[in-house]
């Protein structure tokens, strides 16, 4: 089956500094696709990252990028130069062949000054 | 970004009452949308998968009766919760596939928090 596992429920770190957030996934299916969501107090969700599973470079997005170490199966976020205003819920998630997604339980990450 | 709208942010009912939820692809068309259902401090579940001018797929365990969904057409998917109780009360989010976008990559709505009395 299928499973994302988020183990850090709450992260704390100082702003300028950076943070990795962990992940880890199972599938047996070869191919798959690993994501980043932010979810901010508001409720909505915002895209912050993609990692195909062929793909052999790590994906970076300005601040974030992706640790892939496929032969571990994870997928941690790595958030540099941390801004106040990245504080917010963190979720990664894995699709399959298919659009939809599975989450993990997500990350409450905080930046205090 | 592509974007996709959630309509109301926020609604309160009474129990016995039902509820419709709309989710627009606002520029793009979407053939199929997701809905979740996030309760606090919880992850994201997948409710159903909204397929446009066919039945939608529920995931195990939801009540089809219950959450009705009607994708009518590429731009527009709505769920209904009828006849509402307390425990329905939640936060719904609709997301929608970007068409030539990897797979996976969806567009979330703003949610919509349901409270029911």
């Amino acid at each position: 089956a299928q499973k994302i596992t988020q183990t850090q429920p709450g992260m704390f770190v100082q702003e300028k500094e950076a943070v990795t957030l962990d992940c880890t996934y199972d599938t047996s299916d070869p191919s798959y696709g690993l994501f980043w969501y932010k979810q901010p107090s508001s409720g909505e969700m915002i895209f912050l990252i993609y990692q195909g599973s062929y793909d052999q470079q790590n994906a970076t997005e300005g601040r974030y990028s992706l640790n892939f170490q496929k032969a571990r199966k994870s997928a941690n976020l790595v958030i540099s130069a941390s801004q106040l205003g990245d504080s917010a819920m963190y979720f990664c998630a894995m699709s399959l062949n298919t659009d939809k997604l599975i989450f993990g339980t997500g990350t409450r990450l905080q930046v205090f000054p | 970004g592509a974007v996709v709208s959630q309509h109301p942010s926020w609604v309160i009912c009474k129990s016995g009452t039902s509820v419709k939820i709309e989710c627009r692809s606002l520029d793009f068309q979407a053939t199929t949308m997701f809905w979740y259902r996030q309760f606090p401090k919880q992850s994201l579940m997948l409710m159903a998968t909204s397929n446009e001018g066919s039945k939608a797929t529920y995931e195990q365990g939801v009540e089809k009766d219950k959450f009705l969904i009607n994708h009518a057409s590429l731009t527009l998917s709505t769920l209904t919760v009828t006849s509402a109780h307390p425990e329905d009360s939640s936060f719904y989010i609709c997301s929608a596939s970007f068409p030539g976008g990897a797979t996976g990559e969806l567009f979330f709505g703003e949610g919509s928090r349901l409270t029911v009395l």
